[in-house]
């Protein structure tokens, strides 16, 4: 079954905390996402990765695929930053078809 | 750009009652995609459209049916609502597989 599970659930921080949002999933993947949710309920994709690491302002995802585990690290948070992060792969057989975490609630406080 | 664009943003229905969901985009991708969110469970795919002519089933396809109008719209029809299709279904499209996905707002819908 291929299962992709993040850690932690919940997640409170203060204002400047550096984040850490986990991903493992359980089989060979050509790629893996990392989407934020905002409160409001809109999606947007922050990440796109199959190997290494990849940067965008505070936001830093990293995976390594030998380990099949991923994270997704903000820097200096800010309470605008507090959405659910959402990670999910992709894999071999259909290429169109994603599979997603449950997602992770991140609240930062001010 | 309006980008993905969902109608309508909420429903309620009856159960029996039918009712397409309508989702464009402005953007000429390639493929696009139907899912629901449930509370507590991942983002599951209902259907999707590689390219403009082809639709295949995805994850949770029953009760469901698809149409790709053309390249920027793709709708989602349900024939017959049951109190289970409650969710909130979101559409997305990207250039392809290899592309990073473009959500539209979500539309909640609730089937009583």
């Amino acid at each position: 079954k291929n299962e992709v599970e993040q850690s932690p659930q919940n997640l409170t921080a203060q204002e400047g905390e550096f984040i850490t949002i986990n991903c493992s999933y359980s089989v060979g993947i050509s790629a893996l996402h990392w989407l934020q949710q905002h409160p409001g309920g809109g999606i947007v994709s922050l990440f796109m990765l199959s190997s290494g690491k990849k940067k965008h302002g505070r936001l830093i995802a990293t995976i390594n695929i030998q380990e099949k585990h991923s994270s997704l690290h903000i820097t200096a948070s800010h309470p605008r930053d507090s959405a659910v992060y959402i990670c999910a792969f992709r894999w071999g057989g259909s290429n169109y078809k994603l599979t997603f975490g449950k997602g992770t609630l991140l609240t930062v406080n001010p | 750009n309006a980008g993905v664009t969902q109608t309508p943003k909420f429903q309620v229905l009856k159960t029996g009652q039918s009712m397409t969901l309508q989702c464009a985009q402005d953007m000429n991708h390639n493929s696009m995609y139907w899912y629901r969110q449930d509370p507590g469970m991942g983002l599951r795919l209902i259907y999707y459209s590689a390219s403009e002519g082809t639709t295949d089933k995805g994850e949770v396809p029953n009760g469901y049916n698809v149409s790709r109008l053309n390249k920027r719209e793709f709708s989602l029809r349900l024939e017959s609502a049951a109190p289970s299709q409650t969710s909130v279904y979101f559409c997305a499209s990207n250039q392809g597989s290899s592309y990073e996905q473009y959500f539209g707002p979500g539309t909640r819908l609730t089937v009583t």
